[in-house]
């Protein structure tokens, strides 16, 4: 099976300026999670999509949102963008929420000027 | 919310030895305890994880500990080899998918192999 797969890989922004990234999880895979990676704060949840719906949410203020289509594919929003939302941006796949195991893409790295 | 810590924050061991990397966890809640190793440029890929029903789990050179009483789990590499190195996630949740706040991750631990 193909792994999970993230687009665009590498994105640079201005502040400002919104961004949309994409996730498309694992072939039978229903669950979405995101992650966001930075060296200063780690691994931190973002938001979980299961059936189109959010199942759950990190603490991150309302600029970042998500949506998940019926093909399960997800997509994240960040709108006004801050020099600190510069960072690595992973979404991990999962069968069913709450009771599998997360796979994670590669990332799509963002950079704010 | 669930809180990770993982120590050390760098590990350096000599190749042949063993790597041992320990985290604890704050929600008595949690139950699912996965790690994942992420090499430099790299997606996090899941090593080894283990249930709150189990106290060991073995796969290979890879095992995972837990001690629900005392809230923490560690991973134990043997034998480590120079592809060994990279960084280590230790994780916490109350399910494997995630569970309310999804998976909470400690810092984790940068593991060099020394030839």
């Amino acid at each position: 099976k193909a792994g999970v797969t993230q687009t665009p890989r590498y994105l640079i922004k201005t502040r400002g300026q919104q961004v949309t990234l994409s996730c498309s999880p694992i072939s039978g895979h229903r669950s979405v999670s995101w992650y966001q990676q930075t060296p200063g704060q780690g691994l931190q949840f973002l938001f979980e999509y299961f059936s189109e719906t959010q199942r759950n949410k990190g603490n991150f203020p309302g600029r970042f949102s998500g949506r998940q289509f019926s093909n399960s594919r997800s997509e994240m929003n960040v709108s006004t963008l801050e020099l600190g939302d510069s960072a690595l941006y992973l979404c991990a796949s999962s069968l069913v929420a709450g009771r599998e195991t997360q796979y994670f893409g590669p990332g799509t790295r963002l950079l704010v000027l | 919310g669930e809180n990770v810590e993982q120590h050390p924050s760098t590990l350096s061991v000599q190749e042949g030895d063993s790597a041992v990397i320990k985290c604890t966890y704050s929600d008595s809640a949690s139950n699912y305890f996965p790690w994942y190793k992420q090499e430099l440029g790299k997606r996090p890929q899941l090593i080894i994880d283990i249930r709150s029903n189990v106290g060991e789990k073995k796969d290979q050179r890879i095992a995972v500990t837990l001690n629900k009483t005392a809230k923490h789990f560690s991973l134990h590499i043997t034998e480590t080899q120079p592809e060994d190195s990279a960084v280590y996630f230790c994780a916490a949740s109350r399910a494997p998918g995630g569970g309310a706040d999804g998976l909470t991750f400690g810092k984790g631990t940068h593991l060099i192999i020394q030839p």
